[in-house]
């Protein structure tokens, strides 16, 4: 029973596409976060979210928008992709905001061609 | 800002033997939390161990030891008699100082020789 689950894994897309991550949660935590990991491994937040409210923005292009449904989903969708945007996507979340350890989603590879 | 710093790109250890990762930060806050995190090739981010900076005493979790330095800012990683499923990206990560997110460093690859 997956505590974070990301759909999908694995994403192959042109330049110029618009697409979809989404998350869920089911721990019951109030806080969700979006990670970008680079070519290099290097973890950086994008996101945060407490209780569906947006929280940390942390100067991500305003292609991409999350968005949160609820406090067990937050998605990330991001428009006219571009070859940079090509990464993995981690989606996590902690039961305390601001404080403590995150559990993480098994990140999404995006690949843009 | 805070900062973690992982001086050590990649680090090897012989299998059965004991290997330790290096971690620095910098923060002016005194509370906060410092944790490190396993990344197998499966991508998937584990918790390997977690300190509170309030607590002296230095965590352990079975193979898996830490040790905290607050007056210095470290938080090294011991991993005692070394498997190969320890083969993996180490990251340490710090958070606090009522900042709403976990600040990482590049990363350590550990590599387990038979």
């Amino acid at each position: 029973d997956t505590a974070v689950s990301q759909t999908p894994k694995y994403l192959v897309t042109q330049m110029g596409n618009d697409k979809s991550i989404k998350c869920e949660q089911n721990l019951g935590h109030d806080t969700m976060y979006w990670y970008k990991q680079d070519s290099k491994k290097f973890l950086k937040i994008m996101f945060s979210y407490n209780n569906k409210e947006l929280i940390i923005n942390e100067t991500v292009p305003n292609r991409f928008s999350p968005k949160s449904p609820d406090k067990a989903h937050l998605n990330l969708h991001i428009n006219s992709l571009e070859l940079g945007d090509s990464a993995v996507y981690f989606c996590a979340s902690s039961l305390i905001r601001g404080i403590g350890e995150l559990f993480f989603g098994e990140g999404s590879r995006l690949t843009v061609l | 800002a805070q900062t973690v710093t992982q001086s050590q790109p990649e680090m090897s250890v012989q299998e059965a033997e004991t290997v330790t990762l290096s971690c620095t930060y910098d923060t002016s806050e005194s509370d906060y939390y410092l944790f490190w995190y396993k990344q197998p090739p499966s991508r998937q981010m584990i918790l390997v161990i977690r300190q509170e900076a309030y607590k002296q005493q230095n965590a352990t979790e079975n193979r898996f030891s830490v040790n905290f330095q607050k007056a210095a800012k470290s938080f090294s990683l011991k991993i005692s008699d070394s498997q190969l499923g320890d083969a993996a990206m180490y990251f340490c990560a710090y958070s606090g100082g009522g900042s709403e997110k976990l600040v990482f460093g590049k990363g350590t690859k550990l590599t387990v020789n038979p």
